[in-house]
């Protein structure tokens, strides 16, 4: 079964523009959470949707959102892009069920602002 | 959402066992603790979970304290390749998936 994807892998953007990242789940899987990680913050989470709805939310500005798709593919868009938004962007899918459920990470995108 | 502490980092010899300690004083009874490990700027890797009772898969051994206060993972023979950031999570069984990261702890496996 294929893993979680990202694309792009690689993002070289200037400060001011806007970005979009794509996130395919594994076959089956409705629930697709993102993360940011910086070397200052750690990996902190900043959304979670199941079924196209957003499920849950971290502690991020608006500039930031996402969106699910009916085949529970994900993106997520960061407007206005600042320095510190230089990041590895993870995706994480999982069945989305109560209970034991484990989130599986994609590979990141590493975007970097100028 | 329950909170967890680990060592900062660790030194292993390669072919000996890893135990890495997880404190979650916090933790609550519908509250799984998971452990994943995150080798240089990939995606963390998902490595075994736990409620209450030890665990054990082809990578690793999770025990679990009785009072659920605490956990260790175990690698068994860590190899050069187990050198990775590990993070302890606790993740509630309803109503949020997310997790939340700790530092994690940098284990280095030495030859």
């Amino acid at each position: 079964k294929a893993g979680v994807t990202q694309t792009p892998r690689y993002l070289i953007k200037t400060r001011g523009q806007q970005v979009t990242l794509s996130c395919s789940p594994i076959s089956g899987h409705r629930s697709v959470s993102w993360y940011q990680q910086t070397p200052g913050q750690g990996l902190q989470f900043l959304f979670e949707y199941f079924s196209e709805t957003q499920r849950n939310k971290g502690n991020f500005p608006g500039r930031f959102s996402g969106r699910q798709f009916s085949n529970s593919r994900s993106e997520m868009n960061v407007s206005t892009l600042e320095l510190g938004d230089s990041a590895l962007y993870l995706c994480a899918s999982s069945l989305g069920l109560a209970g034991s459920d484990t989130q599986y990470f994609g590979p990141g995108t590493r975007l970097t602002v100028l | 959402d329950a909170k967890t502490t680990q060592p900062t980092s660790m030194d292993c010899a390669e072919g000996r066992a890893a135990n890495l300690p997880c404190n979650h004083s916090t933790i609550s009874g519908n509250e799984y603790v998971y452990w994943y490990r995150q080798i240089h700027s990939q995606g963390p890797q998902y490595i075994i979970h736990g409620l209450k009772n030890n665990e054990t898969n082809e990578m690793a051994s999770l025990i679990i304290t009785e009072d659920r206060k605490s956990s260790t993972l175990i690698l068994p023979h860590a190899t050069l390749r187990d050198t990775a950031v590990y993070y302890c999570i606790v993740r509630a069984t309803s109503g949020t998936y997310k997790y939340i990261f700790g530092t994690g702890t940098r284990l280095k496996v030495l030859a």
